[in-house]
């Protein structure tokens, strides 16, 4: 089974600063999918960035970019400039690309970030 | 474009009563789940569907239930409720042509069992 962990349970960061947050996972899959989600205090799930495995390419999205080191199976994301409104829980999850009881995400517990002003 | 709904979005319950947590998408997504999520533990899932009459065990099943009848809606029962079911439940659906996309999310149930 695959398994995804976040090692920093809380982050801070200053505002306009950048900050890491890391992912590690497990699996003996080749193609796969890795996501960032943000929860903020709202509660709603927010997808950040995607990550698809069979691309070496690392995904950008605004402030928003991810260093995807396949062969270490790491995937962090980093945020650039940090605004409060980064403030939020975020967790990576993994999904497989293959069919059947695969579609289900497999998230890690999650990493908190401070921004602070 | 609604989305995933679910329903209620708060909920107190007393230990040993049951209930149904609502979930309904309107995107024809044939994937629908449910997770529960707890301080330090991330999202688990709970029970998922991949077709109206499939459903199947996630991680931490026990102490629920699911049906799918149509491909709308997958509720979630409890069927007698206890203080470790208090927790924030999310309902998910995705489409088996958007695998690389995630899921959409519900907005979460909170719940409490006394």
């Amino acid at each position: 089974a695959q398994t995804v962990t976040q090692s920093q349970p809380e982050m801070s960061v200053q505002e306009a600063e950048t900050v890491t947050l890391s992912c590690t996972y497990d699996t003996s899959e080749s193609d796969y999918y890795l996501f960032w989600y943000k929860q903020p205090p709202s509660r709603q799930m927010i997808l950040v960035i995607r990550q698809e495995a069979y691309k070496q390419q690392n995904a950008t999205e605004n402030r928003f970019s991810v260093n995807f080191q396949k062969a270490a199976k790491s995937f962090s994301l980093k945020i650039s400039d940090s605004q409060l409104g980064d403030a939020a829980m975020y967790f990576c999850a993994y999904r497989s690309a293959g069919g059947g009881s695969n579609y289900k995400l497999t998230f890690g517990k999650g990493t908190l970030l401070t921004v602070n002003p | 474009n609604a989305g995933v709904t679910q329903t209620p979005k708060f909920q107190v319950l007393k230990t040993g009563q049951s209930m149904t947590l609502q979930c309904a998408q309107d995107m024809n997504h044939e994937y629908m789940s449910w997770y529960r999520q707890d301080p330090g533990m991330g999202l688990r899932l709970i029970h998922y569907s991949v077709g109206a009459g499939i459903t199947d065990q996630g991680e931490v099943p026990n102490g629920y239930n699911v049906s799918r009848s149509t491909t709308e809606d997958f509720p979630l029962r409890l069927l007698s409720a206890a203080p470790s079911q208090t927790s924030v439940y999310f309902c998910a659906s995705s489409s088996f042509k958007s695998l690389a996309y995630g899921y959409t999310f519900g907005s979460g149930t909170r719940l409490t069992v006394v």
